[in-house]
């Protein structure tokens, strides 16, 4: 149980696109939804907690108009990395959870801009 | 500042040894503890998840807490080369939507 499917597992692409990420959770309801950030050899960093049908809650220096995050359903958050730059260059994960449960991880979405 | 600590590594043991992790916090007020396992290129695994004091086994692990000392461990005992991984302590902050502080990690190698 508590399985996280995250889409797309590697993106590449040019300065200045837009990138969108999926984060599914496939067999529960998932009140709560999270994104995080990963740099090489560096612990996660939350950049935005998420539920479903209300606005996203932005940790401090995240950039709520580039990093787009939609929790429109139970169980589907997108994160939209808009005009991406080579500094956006990250491991992007995500995580749901449902209430007074544990958080599980999405395989994660490792973004390369050019 | 809400902190997670985890010992500076990296820890080598040995095949079969037990290998031993440690993680202090500084809120009192944490009530949810989670220790995450982390192979390199992968996206963090859940592996134990402790509430109360005390200890809590799950085959070859063991966490251990102490909320008086705000100190969260985890044992992995029989190590195998397998278990060679980033070991994430997290800490839940209480309140709204129950965000996870995570530790630097810790990364474990078990020699053959």
């Amino acid at each position: 149980g508590a399985v996280v499917s995250q889409h797309p597992s590697r993106v590449i692409c040019k300065s200045g696109t837009s990138v969108k990420i999926e984060c599914r959770s496939l067999d529960f309801q998932a009140t709560t939804m999270f994104w995080y950030r990963q740099f090489p050899k560096q612990s996660l960093m939350l950049m935005a907690t998420s539920n479903e049908g209300s606005k996203a809650t932005y940790e401090q220096g995240v950039e709520k108009d580039k990093f787009l995050i939609n929790h429109a359903s139970l169980t589907l958050s997108t994160l939209t990395v808009t005009s991406a730059h080579p500094e956006d260059s990250s491991f992007y994960i995500c995580s749901a959870r449902e209430p007074d449960q544990p958080q599980h991880f999405g395989d994660g979405t490792r973004l390369s801009i050019l | 500042q809400k902190e997670v600590e985890q010992n500076s590594g990296p820890l080598s043991v040995p095949e079969g040894a037990i290998a031993s992790l440690n993680c202090t916090y500084s809120d009192r007020g944490s009530q949810s503890f989670f220790w995450y396992r982390q192979y390199s290129g992968k996206s963090p695994e859940l592996i134990m998840s402790i509430y109360s004091n005390g200890d809590k086994e799950d085959g070859r692990f063991t966490a251990q807490l102490n909320k008086a000392s705000q100190y969260v461990s985890l044992l992995i005992r029989d190590s195998q080369p397998s278990d060679s991984a980033t070991y994430l302590c997290a800490v839940n902050i209480p309140g709204a939507n129950s965000k996870l502080t995570f530790g630097k990690g810790i990364t474990l190698s078990v020699r053959p």
